[in-house]
């Protein structure tokens, strides 16, 4: 099993510019959630699935969309980039919302 | 919102002895507090986990004990070793479960050969 992974591992963007960051995992998890980690902020949670076909907003929502394409896979948009959001974006998944949480590996994104 | 604060931001210690990291959190209804390690351009991975309805849990080198009352809780690495060096994040989850898990900002153990 490859766990979560996600594309792509580094990405510069210019102001205004728009993007799509993949995730999927392979673990049947029901839930997958969407993080981004700052220096000093510890991680922050974006969005999240709960299940298939369900998505909510965390707790840094703005600037975001997200979509549940199937159970596997959990996409972040960003429609137009700002420097704000230079960041190390972690996806995650669970078996359900009340367990354990399996990180990918992260992009590192960076808006200029 | 959970506030999770977390001391130190940073520790380092001589290989062999033992290691405390520290969190706070303000909502009384969490329930769930995981410990994740963070290595060097990874992703965090949970080390070790605790619930509400117990207060102290150790897997091996590794213990994790809970103050409700207080709300507090805290990781303990005994016997450290180099391969401990890395970030450290507590975090804390409400009733809801961990759609809302709420992360301290990290410490970075140094275990020093």
């Amino acid at each position: 099993n490859a766990g979560v992974t996600q594309t792509p591992k580094f990405q510069v963007l210019k102001t205004g510019q728009s993007m799509t960051l993949q995730c999927a995992q392979d673990m049947n998890h029901n839930s997958m959630y969407w993080y981004r980690q700052d220096p000093g902020m510890g991680l922050r949670l974006i969005y999240y699935s709960a299940s298939e076909g369900t998505t909510d907003k965390g707790e840094v929502p703005n600037g975001y969309n997200v979509s549940r394409l199937n159970k596997r896979e959990f996409s972040l948009r960003l429609e137009s980039a700002a420097p704000s959001q230079t960041s190390v974006y972690f996806c995650a998944s669970s078996p359900d919302r009340y367990n354990e949480q399996f990180f990918g590996p992260g992009t590192r994104l960076t808006v200029l | 919102g959970e506030n999770v604060e977390q001391h130190p931001s940073t520790l380092s210690v001589q290989e062999g002895d033992s290691a405390v990291i520290k969190c706070t959190y303000s909502d009384s209804a969490s329930n769930y507090f995981p410990w994740y390690k963070q290595e060097l351009g990874k992703g965090p991975q949970l080390i070790i986990d605790i619930r509400s309805n117990v207060g102290e849990k150790k897997d091996q080198r590794i213990a994790v004990t809970l103050n409700k009352t207080a709300k507090h809780f805290s990781l303990h690495i005994t016997e450290t070793q180099p391969e401990d060096s890395a970030v450290y994040f507590c975090a804390a989850s409400g009733i809801t479960g961990a759609n809302n898990l709420f992360f301290g900002t990290g410490t970075r153990l140094t275990v020093i050969p």
